[in-house]
């Protein structure tokens, strides 16, 4: 069935290094992805958003990269601060989003 | 503009004992979502509806959820009777519609536990 997951359940980073947070997913007939942040305590907000015509697209601070042939998504957030810290998500869809479980990212000063 | 209302934040039930969550939707937001976040995971869709009527409930255990939108504005999520695995946060989202290209908002969730 339909499932995306993450490499790593955790991640540290110091303050102003670049982090990347990677996810594979597995529908190859998924067609739009998105990364989600989520702070303890609240719901899911929608960081970037990629199409699968697209293999890169940029942000404020972050990148999402997309490739096809491995099924492989990452985000890369620039010069990390500490209020980046929360857990990320990508998430796939080809009808409906199914997420991924998330990988905890926590920066330290 | 006011984001998505969840009511309560927190429940604590014993099983077999029945739950409800409230979701107050973004204002003008024809679609609204109700989604399982058991902990350590990712959200799971149970079930979305377009103004009042169900879109997509194939992953809604429908021998003890029910949920309803009855007015398409708020929306009602109930759980009778409650299991031990039904521990989760129970989050609702909403978007303008109900294509991938409108972006889903989210509300902070209600945190079950079942004991």
């Amino acid at each position: 069935g339909e499932s995306v997951g993450l490499h790593l359940p955790t991640l540290s980073v110091q303050e102003g290094d670049n982090s990347i947070i990677n996810c594979a997913y597995s529908n190859s007939a998924s067609d739009y992805f998105i990364w989600y942040k989520q702070e303890s305590g609240k719901g899911p907000q929608f960081i970037i958003d990629i199409r699968s015509n697209m293999d890169k697209r940029q942000g404020q601070r972050v990148t999402v990269l997309l490739n096809k042939t491995v099924k492989h998504l990452s985000l890369q957030i620039a010069a990390t601060q500490p209020g980046d810290s929360a857990v990320y998500f990508c998430a796939e869809s080809a009808e409906k989003l199914v997420f991924g479980k998330g990988t905890k990212l926590t920066v330290n000063p | 503009e006011a984001g998505v209302a969840q009511s309560p934040r927190y429940k604590i039930i014993e099983k077999r004992q029945s739950v409800a969550f409230w979701c107050n939707p973004i204002s003008g937001h024809a679609t609204l979502y109700w989604y399982q976040q058991i902990l350590g995971q990712g959200p799971k869709l149970l079930i979305q509806f377009q103004n009042n009527g169900v879109v997509d409930d194939s992953q809604l255990p429908k021998d003890r959820f029910s949920a309803e939108r009855l007015k398409g504005v708020d929306s009602t999520l109930k759980i009778q009777p409650a299991k031990l695995e039904d521990s989760a946060v129970y989050l609702c989202a909403s978007s303008l519609g109900g294509g991938l290209k409108y972006e889903q908002y989210f509300g902070p969730g209600t945190r079950l536990t079942v004991t």
